[in-house]
């Protein structure tokens, strides 16, 4: 059964630093998500992306955040300067049509750690 | 806006008891509602979801919930508790012409012999 992952499982960085954290959809699927999970927290939505373009993001999606789908199967999510309060646990998703009733596939997702 | 609140963050169950998780929904406009489930060191996994065509929604692993409208309720039931069943059960809302989940803090269910 098709399923979407996602790398690293685990990522460790310095406060400051550039992080990239990699999701392979389902190959047939063309709209795209980026959520968090702080810690004891709710899932929070960050952004959405069809065609290229971003379609939504949330007021957590900064500057600092940035997505690219620099090929046919990648979808990644970039951090640029990590800051403590971003240590989550990160999940991509994906969908095969647009639409509040449509199924997203999650991933396993990434746990990132910024000290 | 919407929003979404599930009460109790851990549910106990003995093995063959009914499961009962709550959710209630928060929308000025009709919701539709999922329930995800996560299994240790795996994504969220869709269980059933709610679209307007019945109220009572059948999903897997003998899970189902019932739309309430006049409670804004969105409850998760199983009738019999498998050991299986032990993982973290989260709520969610999407509405209108957005593609966004918005998720509730999550239940933990535990499952004891």
């Amino acid at each position: 059964e098709p399923e979407v992952t996602q790398t690293p499982s685990h990522q460790v960085t310095q406060m400051g630093q550039e992080v990239i954290l990699r999701c392979v959809p389902i190959s047939n699927h063309l709209y795209f998500y980026w959520y968090r999970q702080i810690l004891g927290q709710k899932v929070e939505f960050l952004v959405s992306f069809y065609n290229n373009e971003i379609s939504e993001k949330s007021e957590i999606f900064d500057d600092q955040f940035s997505v690219e789908r620099p090929d046919g199967s990648n979808f990644t999510l970039k951090i640029r300067s990590t800051k403590l309060e971003d240590s989550a646990m990160y999940f991509c998703a994906s969908s095969s049509d647009r639409g509040s009733y449509n199924e997203q596939f999650f991933g396993p997702g990434t746990r990132l750690t910024v000290l | 806006a919407q929003s979404v609140t599930q009460l109790g963050s851990h549910v106990s169950v003995s093995e063959g008891a009914l499961v009962l998780l709550r959710c209630n929904y928060s929308s000025s406009v009709p919701p539709y509602l999922f329930w995800y489930v996560q299994y240790p060191n795996q994504g969220l996994q869709l269980l059933l979801k709610y679209t307007s065509a019945a109220t009572l929604v059948k999903g897997i692993n003998g899970f189902e919930a019932e739309f309430k409208k006049s409670e804004t309720s969105f409850h998760l039931t199983k009738p019999s508790a498998h050991m299986s069943d032990a993982a973290e059960y989260f709520c969610a809302v999407s509405v209108g012409n957005t593609d966004k989940l918005i998720f509730g803090t999550g239940t933990r269910l535990q499952v004891f012999p």
